[in-house]
Parts: C-alpha cells; sequence; structure tokens
C-alpha cells in the first residue's frame, strides 16, 4: 500500500474554504510537507510542519497535524481560481535532507 | 531567479537510445534528489547524493544511474529507455542544515518513441 495517502479529487467554490486531508505511515519523521503542483510544472513548497506542533498557519493556509492519528490536513481559506492544481502531501523519510515520501495528490478544482 | 534548473524540459528519445538529462543549482545545496513522476501517480525517490555519496533507492531499475561531478550538477542517465520509461522526471535538492524542505525544477518531460 501508499505510504502516504490522499484522497485524488476535490472540488469547491471561489471564495470557499478548501480542506485537503492526507494520512502518512511513518511516525519518526521530523517535518510534513505541502507542496503544490501546476499543469507541466516542477513541484513548489507551500508550506511544512514540525512534528512536536499541532498547528501552523501562514497567510491564507492552515495545517493542522494530528501525530496521534497520523493526520495531517491542509486548509486554504478564500480560495482562488489560481489555487486549482494538484496539492501533494509528503514525509520526510529518515531526517532532514534525505528523502520526501509523496502522496499521489489530491486534484483541486475551484469553480467561479 | 531559477535555482534549480533541468535541461531540456522537453526531450524525446529513440526505445533504447541512451539519454541524458541534466539538472544544476544555484543553491550550493549538498543534497540532490532525482524523482520519476508519471501520470496522476506520486513523484518516486530514484536516488539521491549526499555529496558525493551516492544512495540509490532499493526498487530502482539497473537501466537508471546518475552522476555527480561537482556541487552544481547532477546528472539522470536512462542507458536503454523503454516505453515504460516516459514520465516526468524532477530534480530537487536541499541542505540538511535546512528543514529537510526539497527544492524542484520545472522538471523534464520525457518521451520514448
Amino acid at each position: 500500500g501508499e505510504d502516504v495517502e490522499q484522497s485524488l479529487f476535490l472540488s469547491v467554490r471561489e471564495g470557499d474554504s478548501s480542506v485537503i486531508n492526507c494520512t502518512y505511515t511513518d511516525s519518526s519523521s521530523t517535518y510534513l510537507y505541502w507542496y503544490k503542483q501546476e499543469p507541466g510544472a516542477g513541484l513548489q513548497l507551500l508550506t511544512y510542519i514540525f512534528s512536536n506542533m499541532d498547528m501552523k498557519q501562514d497567510q491564507r493556509l492552515t495545517v493542522l497535524l494530528n501525530k496521534k492519528d497520523k493526520h495531517l490536513s491542509l486548509r486554504i481559506a478564500d480560495t482562488q481560481t489560481g489555487d486549482s492544481a494538484i496539492y501533494f502531501c509528503a514525509e520526510s523519510r529518515n531526517q532532514a535532507g534525505t528523502a520526501l515520501i509523496f502522496g499521489k495528490g489530491t486534484t483541486l478544482s475551484v469553480s467561479s | 531567479d531559477a535555482m534549480v534548473i533541468q535541461n531540456p524540459r522537453y526531450q524525446v528519445t529513440q526505445f533504447g537510445k541512451p539519454v541524458t538529462l541534466s539538472c544544476s543549482q544555484t543553491l550550493n545545496h549538498n543534497v540532490m534528489y532525482w524523482y520519476q513522476q508519471k501520470s496522476s501517480q506520486a513523484p518516486k525517490l530514484l536516488f539521491h547524493y549526499y555529496d558525493k555519496d551516492f544512495n540509490n533507492e532499493a526498487d530502482t531499475p539497473d537501466n537508471f544511474q546518475s552522476r555527480r561531478p561537482n556541487t552544481s550538477f547532477c546528472f539522470l542517465d536512462i542507458r536503454s529507455p523503454g516505453l515504460g520509461d516516459a514520465a516526468m522526471y524532477l530534480c530537487a535538492t536541499s541542505s540538511i542544515t535546512g528543514e529537510g524542505e526539497a527544492f524542484f525544477g520545472q522538471g523534464t518531460r520525457l518521451t520514448v518513441v
């Protein structure tokens, strides 16, 4: 099975909040990350959270971490059409500087 | 300015003909990675360099090799591309002094004909 799991699709209306969920498996991951990928492009780091934190807020983005359940979520407030992309959750396999393990990605579609 | 640069953006190669993809970085990061991403799938780590130390993933086919002649450059060599190797290849870098975040290039889309 997948190390990191995400739902594949999410559709929202412009101005609504989007919540993208992820479950991971490696409890020793020091950091957990959210990346954004637009069509035909590489991955852009959106935000990350240290494993001893429960929440991190960065402008329109809020990351929630439930370490007990190994559940990570990304909330995008006031979702815009420019937020339409694929969002990947990733865990660090060992310590910082080694390898990231990605989920399959959640395709976010924002309609106006 | 682009910090991780991959060349070319699009590469077409013939079945069985060796091909090399290039990656360069201006971040002076000591770790460089190659990921393979097929359509609608997660990026899959092929291997990475920690300075000059090469780390191969257990399930990376022997057909895939890598070279890192210096800190700035890293190459992905596919010795005999098959149709199943058509994918987006992503290069990334990270620093062990950071929070482990990886910085990605724009990717090279490989087509095998």
